[in-house]
């Protein structure tokens, strides 16, 4: 599996939108990108995936770039609650057995 | 869907001691992960099955670990005999083919 980057840590401020970065620049064609969160004490959560075009839930929305080297996980209207831990995984999806290899992860802070 | 379940959320037991962590997959998945989770190694891997055969231990630290799913509704992870450096977060995660991993909360693990 590709490997990502993200930064260690971001703050961001009570009902703004958060704007999570995540390089993946070895990502190969049939790889996909996953979010996962893991608040204080809990296990991961799993957020959104998608593969090259833009995602949008409940939770979230995914911006992979047309050259899929780097994507954005945002959070439109960030809560104290979505304080976490936030990894961004690349997975392929013919590996049947989907394991995830989690990285370091993205400390996000919201603040009042 | 109560989702994964697993026991003991959390444990103390003294070096030496045998611990045997459990694992109720959600119901209907065919994959089941193992992952241990340090301050120092972050979230890891230890093994993985599906449809009920270990398909990769590589991640097991060494022969104190072991685990085993008798059958599609439960699985443990057994450590004989415990260490300190054993203290973890133990979660358990389950899926169906193709579909996102889905994790417990976890079991909290502190040998003295």
């Amino acid at each position: 599996d590709a490997k990502t980057t993200q930064p260690p840590s971001m703050d961001c401020a009570e009902g703004r939108a958060a704007n999570l970065p995540c390089n993946h620049s070895t990502i190969s064609g049939n790889e996909y990108v996953y979010w996962y969160r893991q608040i204080h004490s809990q296990g991961p959560q799993y957020i959104i995936h998608g593969l090259k075009n833009n995602e949008t839930n409940e939770m979230a929305s995914l911006i992979i770039t047309e050259d899929r080297k780097s994507s954005t996980l945002i959070l439109p209207h960030a809560t104290l609650r979505d304080t976490a831990v936030y990894y961004c995984i690349v997975r392929d999806p013919t590996d049947s057995w989907g394991k995830l290899q989690f990285g370091a992860g993205t400390q996000v802070v919201v603040t009042p | 869907d109560a989702g994964v379940i697993q026991s003991p959320r959390h444990e103390v037991t003294e070096m030496g001691q045998e611990v045997t962590l459990r694992c109720k997959p959600i119901s209907g998945h065919n994959s089941l992960f193992w992952y241990r989770q340090t301050m120092m190694r972050g979230l890891e891997l230890l093994i993985y099955f599906n449809n009920n055969v270990p398909i990769d231990d590589s991640g097991m630290p060494e022969d104190r670990f072991s685990a085993k799913m008798p059958n599609a509704s439960f699985s443990t992870l057994k450590i004989q005999p415990s260490e300190p450096r054993d203290s973890a977060v133990y979660f358990c995660a389950s899926r169906i083919a193709g579909n996102t991993i889905y994790f417990g909360e976890g079991s909290w693990l502190t040998v003295v």
